[in-house]
């Protein structure tokens, strides 16, 4: 079981680039979720889904975009990188809502 | 509103050492879920317990252990004996029981840095 995988593991930008941030999961897992990690400020919640198709945003959605098409994939979009966005990005899902999460290993995005 | 504070920001002891990381949390629901994470340095997130807010009963797990009171609005969490392989940030998160599917939305404290000196 690869749990859920995410990609890339680094990546840096140029202040207005865009990019996709995937994450996938094979456990059949209904919840997914994004946060962001920042020095000293814990994990914060960006976006949800809690199924194909539905989405929400969390705590700090602005300048974000997600999409769940499938029960596997939860991509994040930045649509026009800001150097306030430079982070560690992590994936995470659960079979449902209030359940255990599992976590990827994280993306860190570094915005020059 | 709901909140989750750490309020150890670091803290370090020598190895079988036992050490208590504290975790307060603020919540209006009645129903609601308290977890602990580890992040080793490298990186990733370790889930380590969940509890919900129906369950008072203390847990042991070989050398963790974890004091939930509701009195209080604490889930604090225990390592005994502690040891290298225990240095790692620690986050205690909740959940609660919300609406529109947001039951599995983690607020997250800030975490605290433990360093378990040899």
């Amino acid at each position: 079981n690869a749990g859920v995988t995410q990609t890339p593991k680094f990546q840096v930008l140029k202040t207005g680039q865009s990019m996709t941030l995937q994450c996938a999961q094979d456990m059949n897992h209904e919840y997914m979720s994004w946060y962001r990690q920042d020095p000293g400020m814990g994990l914060r919640l960006i976006h949800y889904s809690v199924g194909a198709g539905i989405t929400d945003q969390g705590e700090v959605p602005n300048g974000y975009n997600v999409s769940r098409s499938t029960t596997e994939d939860f991509p994040l979009r930045l649509l026009s990188a800001a150097p306030s966005q430079t982070s560690v990005y992590f994936c995470a899902s659960s079979r449902k809502g209030n359940q255990p999460q599992h976590f990827g290993d994280g993306t860190r995005l570094s915005i020059l | 509103a709901q909140k989750v504070t750490q309020a150890q920001t670091e803290i370090s002891v020598v190895e079988k050492e036992d050490v208590t990381l504290d975790c307060v949390y603020e919540t209006r629901d009645t129903t609601y879920y308290l977890f602990w994470y580890k992040q080793p340095p490298s990186g990733e997130l370790v889930f380590l317990i969940r509890r919900n807010s129906f369950d008072e009963q203390n847990e042991i797990s070989g050398r963790y252990s974890w004091n939930f009171q509701k009195s209080t609005s604490s889930f604090n969490f225990t390592i005994t004996a502690s040891q290298v392989v225990d240095s790692a940030v620690y986050f205690c998160a909740l959940s609660e029981d919300g609406y529109g599917g947001s039951q599995g939305n983690l607020i997250f404290g800030k975490g605290t840095k433990l360093s378990v000196k040899p």
